[in-house]
């Protein structure tokens, strides 16, 4: 059983220029759902994928975009970066039925986003 | 609009003794409440979670106790260890028909003292 694992570890860019991240999900799970952490704050929920449909989504802008694939695998795209998008950003994946998403979710190590 | 807050910011506990983490939020209508555990340079990892037609949840040394009257919920590591040493977030669940929303706290970081 692989765990949650995402790439890069680690990415430096310039404001106004577009980032994808990417997340593979824990064997057989279906659901992704993307977190942003700033420094000393909680995650902030941006939006979940579901057997590749947007299950819901949190208070970020629409440059704020994202994809599942068949395989659940998923990315995170942000166009027009700005300084504060500057954070750590968690993918979490977990299962999803007919009684709903479970939120017991398994987070990956995040991806540090620096934006200068 | 801080809908979860976690008003300590940190939290000090002898080995062995009890730990308390709480939590408070404002929307009655969240329907399931987790707490996560985080290391440094490591993602959050699932502790426990609680529903709220339920007041207390137990598992191992871990027990969440929920009170939707006062919207609190509380965290109980009895007896506490040195590697419970971790930032805890309390999250909350607001289940839609096709629109979920999870809203995590700012964490409390416990310290368990040797």
């Amino acid at each position: 059983e692989t765990g949650v694992t995402q790439s890069p570890t680690h990415l430096i860019k310039t404001r106004g220029q577009q980032v994808t991240l990417r997340c593979s999900s824990q064997s057989g799970h279906n659901t992704v759902s993307w977190y942003q952490q700033a420094l000393g704050q909680g995650p902030q929920f941006i939006f979940q994928y579901y057997r590749e449909e947007e299950n819901g989504r949190g208070n970020f802008p629409p440059r704020f975009s994202g994809l599942q694939f068949p395989n659940y695998s998923s990315e995170l795209n942000v166009n027009a970066l700005e300084l504060d998008d500057s954070a750590l950003y968690l993918c979490a994946s977990s299962l999803g039925g007919l009684a709903g998403i479970s939120y017991e979710q398994y987070f990956g190590p995040g991806t540090r986003l620096t934006v200068t | 609009d801080q809908q979860v807050k976690q008003n300590s910011p940190s939290l000090s506990v002898q080995e062995g003794r009890i730990s308390i983490l709480n939590c408070d939020y404002t929307n009655s209508m969240f329907d399931y409440f987790l707490w996560y555990k985080k290391y440094p340079a490591e993602g959050p990892t699932f502790l426990i979670s609680i529903s709220s037609i339920k007041d207390k949840n137990e598992d191992g040394r871990f027990t969440v106790f929920l009170n939707k009257s006062a919207k609190h919920l509380s965290l109980h590591i009895v007896p506490s260890q040195p590697g419970d040493s971790a930032v805890y977030f309390c999250a909350a669940v607001l289940r839609g028909n096709r629109d979920d929303k999870i809203i995590f706290g700012k964490g409390t970081r416990l310290h368990i003292l040797p």
